[in-house]
């Protein structure tokens, strides 16, 4: 079955920095591939995901990710954070209609 | 078109007893995902169902954990006898069939609390 592995378990970063949370996958066919997240106490909200078409994705709140084949990784990216990104954000991968995820990064955006 | 609907929210139970969390899907979704989240920790996979089917359940405790998805009716995950260490939250997700690429939608949660 595929999987994801999410590199850093928490990420604190101040405000106004750039930030890249890093999630690579392991799958023997296509994926397609999603970014969630949680604020405290809820549950998970959809911020992008590839399909498939252009590597670069474009999601809400300013986030994007690219996808990279080759590295079988997505890493999702921000060029500016503010104190409301401050969240749980999680990678995943659904191959034939079985999604899994990566175990999450803490962001924590700093004044 | 209501989101997925997760049921109690919160819940809480001595240690010994039943805990039942429900999970309506969102209409026309047959796919049901069940993980959870311990404190300080990232999600868990438990289990995959499809109507009357469990697909996946490599994530599920081999003991007093269960899971159903009925014909008609919620999803139930059902952890018989609970202890200490079952507290956490427990999230339900649900997708469409036949389009893999659709992304699963989640619940609010059930936070269960055993004492």
């Amino acid at each position: 079955a595929q999987s994801v592995t999410q590199l850093d378990s928490q990420v604190p970063v101040f405000e106004e920095a750039p930030v890249e949370l890093r999630c690579n996958y392991s799958s023997s066919v296509s994926v397609y591939l999603f970014w969630y997240v949680q604020y405290p106490n809820q549950g998970l909200q959809l911020l992008l995901k590839y399909l498939s078409g252009s590597t670069l994705v474009k999601g809400i709140n300013g986030f994007e990710a690219e996808f990279n084949k080759s590295q079988t990784s997505f890493h999702l990216r921000k060029p500016s954070v503010h104190i409301s990104d401050t969240a749980e954000y999680f990678c995943a991968v659904s191959e034939n209609n079985d999604m899994r995820f990566g175990a999450g990064t803490r962001l924590t955006v700093k004044p | 078109n209501a989101g997925v609907m997760q049921n109690p929210r919160h819940l809480v139970r001595r240690r010994g007893q039943e805990a039942r969390l429900r999970c309506s899907p969102m209409k026309g979704h047959s796919h049901v995902y069940w993980y959870r989240q311990l404190p300080e920790e990232g999600l868990k996979f438990m289990v995959y169902l499809q109507k009357e089917n469990i697909i996946d359940e490599s994530g599920m405790p081999k003991e007093r954990f269960s899971a159903e998805f009925p014909k008609e009716g919620p999803s139930i995950l059902r952890i018989q006898q609970v202890v200490r260490g079952d507290s956490a939250a427990y999230f339900c997700a649900s997708s469409r069939t036949f389009e893999a690429s659709t992304e699963a939608f989640f619940g609010q949660g059930t936070r269960l609390t055993v004492v």
